[in-house]
């Protein structure tokens, strides 16, 4: 069962412009965390926020937390063209930490970014 | 250090068959995982494991088996290939120390079943 739900699916924007990125989840959290995928490569870790973090910021990304709505956004500033990718976010379900954590991964967003 | 390889890239497979997928990792990570990532699905664990000689039961298990023999390789096997495993499959390892439960991901193979 999908935990976290991002949203839109697809996203088109012009290099410069900002991208937003939305996720939500259904059960209460221990971290939250953001990953791309290049086409055709494996994924890879952009940041984590914790169930007690409001925002996180990473050179140009900046997440947010909202564990009232059960929700996370993802804003890449400044795009660029090297930002084309799908973006996951994945949830560790909170009491579940150690051996037993666990990542549960959304569907996805495509991101496009138009030179 | 290479991080988390994947052996093969690609695999074309007849109903029936069999075949094992390798997953190496030099970082020293305890933890292991296989998923599945198919489209519009996002990516679905299939089997885990928490140090060498052990293994656990993902989310879709089903037609799947793993063995964790040395640490650095935890190998997922398929006994009888069935079209539905068409997939790209990703291993992900992660430390046990640190507490940010970051995994970190293999380059993928690419799996058809005819």
């Amino acid at each position: 069962s999908q935990q976290g739900e991002e949203d839109p699916q697809a996203l088109s924007i012009q290099e410069g412009e900002n991208a937003t990125m939305n996720c939500s989840y259904k059960t209460s959290i221990n971290n939250l965390q953001w990953y791309r995928q290049n086409s055709g490569r494996g994924l890879v870790h952009l940041i984590l926020i914790r169930s007690n973090e409001r925002e996180k910021h990473s050179g140009r990304l900046r997440v947010t937390l909202d564990t009232s709505k059960k929700s996370s956004s993802l804003l890449i500033t400044a795009s660029r063209a090297a930002d084309t990718a799908s973006y996951f976010c994945a949830t560790v379900v909170r009491g579940y930490t150690g051996a037993n954590s666990k990542l549960t991964f959304g569907k996805g967003i495509t991101l496009s970014v138009r030179p | 250090n290479a991080g988390v390889t994947q052996t093969p890239k690609f695999r074309v497979l007849k109903t029936g068959q069999s075949m094992t997928l390798l997953c190496a990792q030099d970082m020293n990570h305890e933890y292991m995982y296989w998923y599945r990532q198919d489209p519009g699905m996002g990516l679905r664990l299939i089997h885990y494991s928490v140090g060498e000689g052990t293994t656990a039961k993902g989310e879709v298990p089903d037609g799947y088996n793993v063995s964790r023999l040395k640490k650095q390789n935890f190998l997922l096997g398929l006994e009888s290939a069935a079209p539905s495993q068409t997939s790209v499959y990703f291993c992900a390892s992660r430390p046990t120390l640190g507490g940010t439960d970051t995994q970190y991901f293999g380059p993928g193979t690419r799996l058809t079943v005819l």
